[in-house]
């Protein structure tokens, strides 16, 4: 099984101020035939179903703003907020979908500084 | 629009059984693999299980292997999770979600639903 480790477990950024997750995977999620990594990232608040931002490792989902990004290969990811806003406050999870067992990291707690 | 809805939560004792549902529509259900992610509380995600467009091929978490069951009914547009031998530390929300086309790997859950609760307490 690929397990998924996120760094760190919680996060403080003041408002405007950058953010940045790292996730790590205990083997390679790059699909060599298609060299896509098969990584995505998602954001939990609340009473709401995860909601997926980033897949393939650096792609965002139609509607995401532009200051979520994501980058990697191979094992080692990260997500960078680029400008915080209030509403970013979330928990946030990588998963990996290369095995039928999409695992996710443990999760890391985003909160303005 | 892809809709997703869970149902069959409820409390129930260790060791007993129950059937969660999650009806699909929105978008051609014998196509995609389905899962289901579960959220104890206070905790993280985790992946519970999956199950192939056809249903001929499933996978389970270690934490589940040999007492959940995943299934699906392509007429009803609608899948299964069976839960038995529940444990306390089954407790979580469950959620259904959306797969990959035609595989069980190489795509993101895009779409999901909003849970069910699974409470197992005596």
């Amino acid at each position: 099984d690929i397990v998924m480790t996120q760094s760190p477990d919680s996060l403080a950024v003041s408002l405007g101020e950058r953010a940045t997750i790292n996730c790590k995977s205990s083997q390679s999620v790059l699909y060599s035939s298609n060299s896509k990594n098969y990584l995505a990232w998602y954001q939990k608040k609340p009473g709401q179903p995860p909601k997926l931002l980033i897949y393939s490792a650096s792609t965002r989902e139609s509607g995401v703003p532009d200051r979520f990004s994501g980058s990697g290969s191979g094992t080692d990811f990260t997500l960078t907020i680029s400008s915080l806003q209030a509403e970013d406050v979330a928990v946030y999870y990588c998963q990996q979908y290369y095995s039928s067992l999409h695992s996710f990291g443990q999760g890391t707690r985003l909160e303005i500084k | 629009q892809v809709q997703l809805v869970e149902s069959g939560g409820g409390v129930v004792q260790p060791g007993r059984s129950l059937r969660l549902s999650c009806a699909a529509s929105g978008f051609t259900f014998n196509s995609y693999s389905m899962h289901w992610v579960r959220q104890a509380p206070g905790e993280g995600l985790e992946w519970v299980a999956v199950i192939s467009y056809d249903g001929d091929n499933a996978f389970y978490a270690d934490s589940v292997q040999g007492r959940f069951i995943i299934s699906r009914d392509n007429s009803k547009n609608t899948f299964y999770l069976e839960m038995n031998s529940l444990r306390v530390e089954d407790t979580a929300l469950y959620y259904c979600a959306r797969g990959a086309v035609g595989a069980t790997g190489g795509e993101p859950n895009d779409y999901w639903g909003r849970g069910t609760l699974v409470t197992v307490s005596s």
